[in-house]
């Protein structure tokens, strides 16, 4: 089994208000990402966990915050959201320089 | 895109026809992936190319690998409909588990 599932498939945030978005992979992989894509744009990485160490982008460091409680969960929550944040966020997973193993994406749309 | 020069391109082509992408990056890496991306879904690996191997055949797929340029290229034989998608190179920067991708390509194949 490949699957990397996400939920929410869509989310609709009010400005300023929290979104949390979930991750899991049942492939017992050591590295678990979030990228941000926006349409005609390249995925953007946020961050990556590779095993219970978080890594941030210096761009993205106080916008976004994670958790992985265990190997196979990852979650990725922005405290407050704002117009900018509309996005298709896509959590991957893989062993270490490996291929990413990509979910279908969370749509939030920040109104 | 985070790291690369990848022209971002859209190409339209008629079934049938051959059609080659390209991808250049700046920092050090040892593999190449090829990943496409159909409309509201996450991306999926086509193909990787490390760097002992100059050039890479997966059915209708060919990948090469200048590392002394760092540019690899994604050539397509015979596009079919099915073949539209965006097309994203990607690599781990400095070996690590940071992967960013390029601009990517919209390629469109008509009947």
């Amino acid at each position: 089994d490949t699957t990397v599932k996400q939920n929410p498939r869509y989310k609709l945030a009010r400005v300023g208000k929290p979104v949390n978005l979930i991750c899991s992979q049942t492939m017992n992989h050591d590295t678990m990402y979030w990228y941000q894509k926006k349409p005609n744009q390249a995925p953007k990485l946020l961050l990556f966990y590779y095993d219970k160490i978080l890594n941030r982008e210096a761009d993205t460091f106080e916008k976004f915050q994670s958790s992985r409680p265990n190997n196979s969960f990852c979650s990725l929550y922005i405290g407050s959201a704002g117009l900018e944040y509309s996005a298709m966020y896509l959590c991957a997973s893989s062993r270490v320089t490996g291929q990413l193993y990509f979910g279908e994406g969370s749509k939030l749309t920040v109104l | 895109s985070q790291w690369g020069e990848e022209n971002l391109q859209a190409l339209s082509i008629q079934e049938g026809e051959d059609v080659t992408m390209n991808c250049s990056y700046k920092t050090y890496t040892t593999v190449v992936h090829w990943y496409r991306q159909d409309s509201g879904r996450g991306p999926a690996l086509i193909i990787l190319i490390r760097s002992n191997e100059r050039e890479k055949r997966s059915g209708r797929l060919r990948a090469t690998l200048d590392t002394s340029s760092q540019s690899s290229s994604l050539s397509i034989t015979a596009a079919q409909c099915e073949d539209t998608a965006v097309y994203f190179c990607a690599t781990h920067r400095n070996n690590n588990n940071r992967i960013f991708f390029g601009d990517g390509t919209q390629l469109v194949v008509k009947p």
